[in-house]
């Protein structure tokens, strides 16, 4: 059964820092992942997007890479903003027409 | 375009009462999924629509539980009777068939159950 973990769990850091949230599936034959964001109460936004013949996506701020020989990926968030501040969670294929999410990074950038 | 539609976006009602939640999938979209998120669970998918045919349920909960999809525009998601514990947030979402990897999610519907 394939499962996703998401590490840190949470993350307080003061504006203008780098990071990283981690990402990996027990099953490492993934061929694509989304990483999404989304605010308290709110539905999930779509940041950045590897598909099968990519290894990493950017945009902006945003670095997201993965290693398909592991099942990791980690999200580069460059220059953290307090607008930054929000959940992070990754998805990927969790077998036949499922999607899984990880349990998601909640990241809280101090001005 | 309007992304993904949802509504009610707020639900409040009483234990054993009939919910209905609502869908209007993004335009020219034929797969669909409904979620629910609670923290103790996290994000789980409920029931998987391709082409208006329910693909995978395995997800739904119970026989209380019941989705449907008439037409390529507009799918419910049905608990009857309604319990404290199906209290959440329920998301829907969609996609291109051959894109399932790459959903649009919709801003939910927060269900609380009394």
């Amino acid at each position: 059964k394939q499962e996703v973990t998401q590490i840190p769990a949470a993350l307080s850091v003061p504006e203008g820092e780098n990071l990283v949230l981690n990402c990996s599936f027990t099953d490492s034959a993934i061929y694509n992942l989304q990483w999404f964001r989304q605010d308290p109460g709110k539905g999930l936004t779509s940041l950045l997007l590897i598909q099968s013949s990519q290894r990493e996506q950017t945009s902006g701020r945003l670095n997201a890479s993965l290693d398909k020989s592991s099942g990791r990926s980690t999200l580069y968030i460059a220059a953290s903003q307090p607008g930054d501040s929000a959940t992070y969670l990754c998805a990927g294929p969790g077998g036949g027409f499922k999607t899984i999410f990880g349990a998601g990074t909640r990241l809280f950038v101090k001005a | 375009d309007a992304g993904v539609i949802q509504s009610p976006r707020h639900e409040v009602t009483e234990m054993g009462q009939e919910v209905t939640l609502r869908c209007k999938p993004i335009s020219g979209h034929n797969s669909l999924f409904w979620y629910r998120q609670t923290m103790m669970r996290g994000l789980e998918l409920l029931i998987y629509f391709n082409n208006n045919v329910p693909i995978d349920d395995s997800g739904m909960p119970e026989d209380r539980f019941s989705a449907k999809m008439p037409n390529a525009s507009f799918s419910t998601l049905k608990i009857q009777p309604s319990e404290p514990r199906d209290s959440a947030v329920y998301f829907c979402a969609s996609s291109l068939w051959d894109r399932d990897y790459e959903q649009y999610f919709g801003p939910g519907t927060r269900l609380t159950v009394t």
